[in-house]
């Protein structure tokens, strides 16, 4: 079965740094792009960035650049969402996704992970 | 970033009603325009791509058209487990923005 297993809920205080998972399986994960979308309550999906993890190329929405990192590990079919500083605001839902077509990453997202919800809460 | 705006924002509705949501791009995306359905506590799902193509195991009765700058989804009898949150995406340029959804309520 192709599919996207995140890692677990996490409440985490302001400041504090947290990295998530998204492992894959099924697919020959190395050529699929994957990427991050938030949910913020009351809001609608945003796309955060993607990486293609066999050679770990990225790409950031500029609201994203620098307030995260977008990484992966081939080698263990995992892709990463990184924080260095949480802030309240960061409080959401997070997916990972697959792109449909490895080749490309102008595609839809095909295959999503069940969410990891972050909460930032002193 | 290219703007996606959907219409209407929410919409009530009866289980074999025809439904139409329209997605507009502030600017042309040729026919890079994906649809998803998200429910409360799941993940969303993929519903077409490319404007009008149906992903695997979806149901006819969804169907979508458009190209350039407006697109539309259409369910054309609805059923119970239709009802959900709808969101159009472009993925003509980085970053692919979604639209803001549009929620589709029981009438």
């Amino acid at each position: 079965e192709v599919q996207l297993v995140q890692s677990g809920a996490e409440v985490k205080k302001p400041g504090e740094s947290l990295k998530i998972s998204c492992k894959g399986s099924g697919f020959h994960f190395p050529t699929y792009w994957i990427g991050w979308v938030r949910r913020m309550p009351g809001r609608g999906l945003e796309w955060m960035g993607i990486v293609y993890p066999d050679d770990s190329e990225t790409e950031y929405s500029p609201s994203f650049q620098g307030q995260v990192t977008i990484s992966a590990d081939k080698s263990i079919s995992t892709a990463y969402l990184q924080w260095s500083g949480l802030q309240a605001s960061d409080t959401a839902m997070y997916y990972c996704a697959r792109l449909r077509a490895g080749y490309t990453y102008s595609d839809a997202f095909d295959i999503w992970g069940q969410g990891t919800m972050v909460t930032v809460s002193s | 970033d290219i703007q996606m705006t959907q219409s209407p924002s929410s919409l009530s509705a009866s289980v074999g009603d025809r439904v139409t949501i329209t997605c507009r791009a502030s600017q042309t995306i040729s026919n890079y325009l994906n649809w998803y359905q998200h429910k409360p506590g799941k993940a969303p799902k993929l519903l077409l791509f490319r404007a009008s193509v149906l992903q695997s195991g979806v149901p006819s009765r969804f169907s979508g058209s458009g190209s350039g700058t407006d697109f539309t989804l259409t369910i054309s009898s609805l059923q119970a487990e239709d009802f959900a949150t709808y969101s159009c995406q472009q993925s003509f340029r980085v970053p692919h923005t979604f639209g803001q959804g549009t929620k589709l309520e029981i009438k």
